[in-house]
């Protein structure tokens, strides 16, 4: 049963930092690209990182470039989001979704919350 | 202002056929497939279409897709309460090198 784990979310100040990690499970998590997908309050689904399956392709959103950075570990079989000079914006759920095709993902993690307020 | 386009609600009563429209552009779902998710409240977004009519294992044959030129729409026939959910389009976008995603659809069931 594939299985997408996130974890790493919490409280944090407005310019400080967090990591979120997600686990996967279920698959081979080395052949398969990987998405983060974020979800603010009673807002919409909006797409906000992308990497390939050996991490030799990178896509970030406009609205987090130069402040997120998404890598993996396939040998642990995780993925990261490392999230910098955070913004009240950046308040959301987030997701780890895997990429199938031209689909931002077939599976989803259930999210981990980030909240960005002093 | 979301890239793709829906209209913020939809509505049915149980039985009836309802759909709802995504429009794009020629950068996304004008070269691009199109997919579609239901999410329920509180919960993750669930894959319900790809490749703009493709269901997932395990999706009825009550919900499917369709894609012309820059628009797309899903159809669910049969509307049942447990169908009351979120509905979102998505595509590949060439110049934001990105996935975008419509805005949202509040799909209730009277």
């Amino acid at each position: 049963e594939v299985q997408l784990v996130e974890s790493g979310g919490g409280l944090v100040q407005p310019g400080g930092s967090l990591r979120l990690s997600c686990a996967a499970s279920g698959f081979t998590f080395s052949s398969y690209e990987m998405n983060w997908v974020r979800q603010a309050p009673g807002k919409g689904l909006e797409w906000v990182s992308y990497i390939s399956s050996r991490g030799s392709k990178i896509y970030y959103a406009d609205s987090v470039k130069g402040r997120f950075t998404i890598s993996r570990d396939n040998a642990k079989n995780s993925l990261y989001l490392q999230m910098y000079s955070l913004r009240a914006e950046d308040t959301a759920v987030y997701y780890c979704a895997r990429v199938y095709g031209g689909c931002p993902g077939d599976y989803w993690g259930q999210g981990t919350r980030v909240t960005v307020s002093s | 202002q979301s890239v793709l386009t829906q209209p913020p609600s939809a509505s049915g009563t149980p039985g009836q056929r309802v759909t709802i429209s995504c429009s794009g552009s020629s950068s996304n779902i004008g070269s691009n497939t199109v997919n579609w998710y239901q999410q329920l409240p509180g919960t993750a977004p669930k894959l319900l279409i790809y490749s703009n009519n493709q269901r997932p294992l395990g999706v009825p044959d009550r919900f499917s897709g369709s894609k012309s030129g820059t628009s797309a729409s899903l159809a669910i026939s049969g509307l049942q309460s447990e169908d009351e959910a979120d509905y979102y389009c998505a595509a590949w976008d060439d110049s934001l090198n990105g996935w975008v995603f419509g805005g949202g659809t509040k799909l209730t069931v009277l």
